[in-house]
């Protein structure tokens, strides 16, 4: 079954750059969500998107942006990168919202931000 | 802050029943309760989720109490893979998914 394909897996970006971050949801899923997961830590819930419109948002930095598009995929735009920035970044989509009967998220395999 | 109370940590023997235990007593009439599973650094995965009968996948099975303040996730026949930590997690509210700290899970071989 198709899963959700997050790119790039592997990011290195240094201080101050920016790195955009991209989220393919599984096909007909029209729920996109963001986390962000540090060092031993779990993962912190960002932002999240419902039919392309923003529905929720939690601690994400002003530095960070984020859209969902036409065709449902959606990215995360990351500024003036910090050494704290560094991290595990998820995306999971759902098909409905978190909490309907079939609104399990489901998680892609994550990219990895280096900001040296 | 998450609803849910779950052990640190728990072990279980290869090819035996891994029994993770949840408590969730001040859980709403029309909240589910999920589980999920996060293998080290790897996406958490969802395992199943119920809202007050018993559910099976292929993966596991949830045993929720008839008053729902509590449920066990069973794993019937633990491998070595199924080393993660797990999360029992109810929705607070709006979209966001609060992972507690879970209960890591070693399967012994």
């Amino acid at each position: 079954a198709a899963g959700v394909i997050q790119s790039p897996r592997h990011l290195i970006k240094e201080k101050r750059e920016t790195a955009t971050l991209k989220c393919y949801p599984i096909p007909r899923h029209d729920t996109v969500y963001w986390y962000q997961q540090g060092p031993g830590q779990d993962p912190q819930f960002l932002i999240s998107f419902y039919e392309k419109m923003q529905s929720d948002k939690g601690s994400i930095p002003d530095r960070f942006s984020a859209q969902q598009f036409s065709d449902y995929h959606s990215e995360l735009n990351m500024s003036s990168l910090e050494l704290g920035d560094s991290a595990l970044y998820f995306c999971a989509s759902s098909l409905g919202r978190w909490g309907d009967p079939s609104g399990e998220q489901y998680f892609g395999p994550g990219t990895r931000l280096t900001v040296t | 802050d998450a609803k849910t109370t779950q052990p640190t940590s728990m072990d279980c023997a290869e090819g035996r029943a891994a029994n993770l235990p949840c408590n969730h007593s001040t859980i709403s009439g029309n909240e589910y309760v999920y589980w999920y599973r996060q293998i080290h650094s790897q996406g958490p995965q969802y395992i199943i989720h119920g809202l007050k009968n018993n559910e099976t996948n292929e993966m596991a099975s949830l045993i929720i109490t008839e008053d729902r303040k509590s449920s066990t996730l069973i794993l019937p026949h633990a491998t070595l893979r199924d080393t993660a930590v797990y999360y029992c997690i109810v929705r607070i509210r709006d979209d966001k998914i609060i992972f507690g700290k879970g209960t890591r899970l070693h399967i012994l071989p």
